[in-house]
């Protein structure tokens, strides 16, 4: 059980948007900054999202990151039948001095 | 283009320690706004941050492996290393190695290796 909370799994039809929540406390959330990251199946995990809101050179505006309070939430756009895969929150735990990751969430596009 | 690449033996019995080792491309290690660091995920399930090291030698592990982890550099060589003793089949995992970003409060790992599997089983 991840200190990170992140719902199991979403959906959406192409070309919809789709949110994905990570919920967590004040000694990491709350006080830190948030990652996010997506994982192909088959494939090394990939940086999406970094400082709660700011894309990496490469990633298309379609994904976005916004963070309020002890919660963080990823957003995307246009959804496409390439998005499908797993995608993590994570940031530092202040309290457990330990870098944590959300459970992942399983992004399906029907 | 920074790579990283993982390498190490693919099976390990019960009781004894996991050895990998990763191999820095295309850029410098010796850069203090960077960890070099260990994550890895179980078959099926999700990430877990098992450590990280700076070129100045300083470390950090999760307190959940602490007891049984050691992650160690050669900058000259430019690879980290990381040593898992005592295994258990919990231990079975895709190993990644990754670059993370720790300057002025902002934490991310930007770089991945591909992973490699260990499997723990006699």
């Amino acid at each position: 059980q991840s200190v990170l909370t992140q719902p199991p799994s979403v959906s959406a039809a192409p070309g919809q948007k789709v949110t994905i929540s990570c919920s967590g406390s004040s000694s990491n959330i709350g006080n830190n900054y948030v990652s996010w990251y997506q994982q192909l199946p088959g494939i090394a995990p990939k940086l999406l999202i970094y400082d709660n809101n700011k894309r990496p050179s490469g990633i298309p505006d379609r994904f976005s990151g916004s963070k309020s309070g002890t919660s963080a939430t990823l957003g995307i756009t246009g959804l496409q039948t390439g998005d499908e895969a797993d995608y993590y929150c994570g940031t530092w735990d202040g309290s457990l001095s330990s870098w944590m990751f959300g459970g992942g969430t399983k992004l399906t596009v029907l | 283009q920074l790579q990283l690449q993982e390498s190490g033996p693919g099976l390990v019995k019960p009781s004894e320690t996991l050895s990998l080792s990763c191999t820095v491309s295309g850029g410098s290690v010796s850069s203090s706004s960077y960890y070099w660091g260990w994550v890895r995920q179980p078959p099926g399930k999700g990430l877990e941050w098992i450590g990280s090291i700076h070129y100045s030698g300083s470390t950090y592990y999760n307190p959940s492996l602490k007891s049984r982890v050691t992650i160690s550099g050669d900058t000259s060589k430019k690879q980290l290393f990381l040593k898992l003793s005592s295994v258990t089949a919990a231990d079975t995992a895709v190993y990644y190695c990754a670059r993370t970003f720790d300057s002025s409060g902002s934490l991310f790992f930007d770089y991945w290796g591909q992973g490699t599997l260990v499997t723990v089983s006699s």
